[in-house]
């Protein structure tokens, strides 16, 4: 079985100030991760994903995001904040093979004029 | 965008009256999969389809049943809507790659609320 845990709810920050939203997952075996965003009364899309390789992957609006597999973690990371990334953020991880995604519980990203 | 409708986009029904929801893909992709979002919780998998006519369960999958007849289609039914069931449900759409991963693209969302 596998599991996601964003460990803050809810993160505000200054515009133009850098943001980090945690993310750290658990499973028994190699695992694809992806990070979604949320806009308002909006679906789910993809941010950014990990599949192999290096290990800083770059994704859409500025975003990056880390893997460590010794820390089990995939941080999500923009250095200078806008007014429109307010929304929220959902981790989730697949195992090879798997037919669904595993999604955390989301953060919510709140950007403070 | 990918080509994912959902309907109705609203809906608002009683506890105990049968919910059908619709989701139509205009991508041929042979995975569709049915999510609800509740606060605090995230996106929870209720049950998923790989192929016409084959579907499986997913982690919240009691009350609900699927069916999908057309590549394009896949239903999600609540025989008798309860209130724990008010939720906003999101259909998804992948296609496995070669790596074998599914990247999912997701629709816009139905919000349901059972009285």
């Amino acid at each position: 079985a596998q599991s996601v845990t964003q460990l803050d709810s809810q993160v505000p920050v200054f515009e133009e100030a850098p943001v980090e939203l945690r993310c750290n997952y658990s499973s028994s075996v190699s695992v694809y991760l992806f990070w979604y965003v949320q806009y308002p009364n909006q679906g789910l899309q993809l941010l950014l994903k990990y599949l192999s390789g290096s290990t800083l992957v770059k994704g859409i609006n500025g975003f990056e995001a880390e893997f460590n597999k010794s820390q089990t973690s995939f941080h999500l990371r923009k250095p200078s904040v806008h007014i429109s990334d307010t929304a929220e953020y959902f981790c989730a991880v697949s195992d090879r093979g798997a037919d669904g995604l595993t999604f955390g519980k989301g953060t919510h990203l709140i950007i403070q004029p | 965008d990918a080509g994912i409708t959902q309907s109705p986009r609203h809906k608002v029904t009683e506890t105990g009256t049968p919910v059908t929801l619709r989701c139509h893909q205009t991508e041929n992709h042979r995975y569709m999969y049915w999510y609800r979002q509740d606060p605090g919780h995230g996106l929870r998998l209720i049950h998923y389809s790989y192929g016409v006519k084959d579907t499986d369960k997913g982690e919240v999958s009691d009350g609900y049943s699927v069916s999908r007849s057309k590549t394009e289609d896949f239903l999600l039914t609540l025989e008798s809507a309860t209130s724990s069931q008010t939720s906003v449900y999101f259909c998804a759409i992948s296609e496995r790659q070669s790596m074998g991963y599914n990247e999912q693209f997701f629709g816009p969302g139905t919000r349901l609320t059972v009285l």
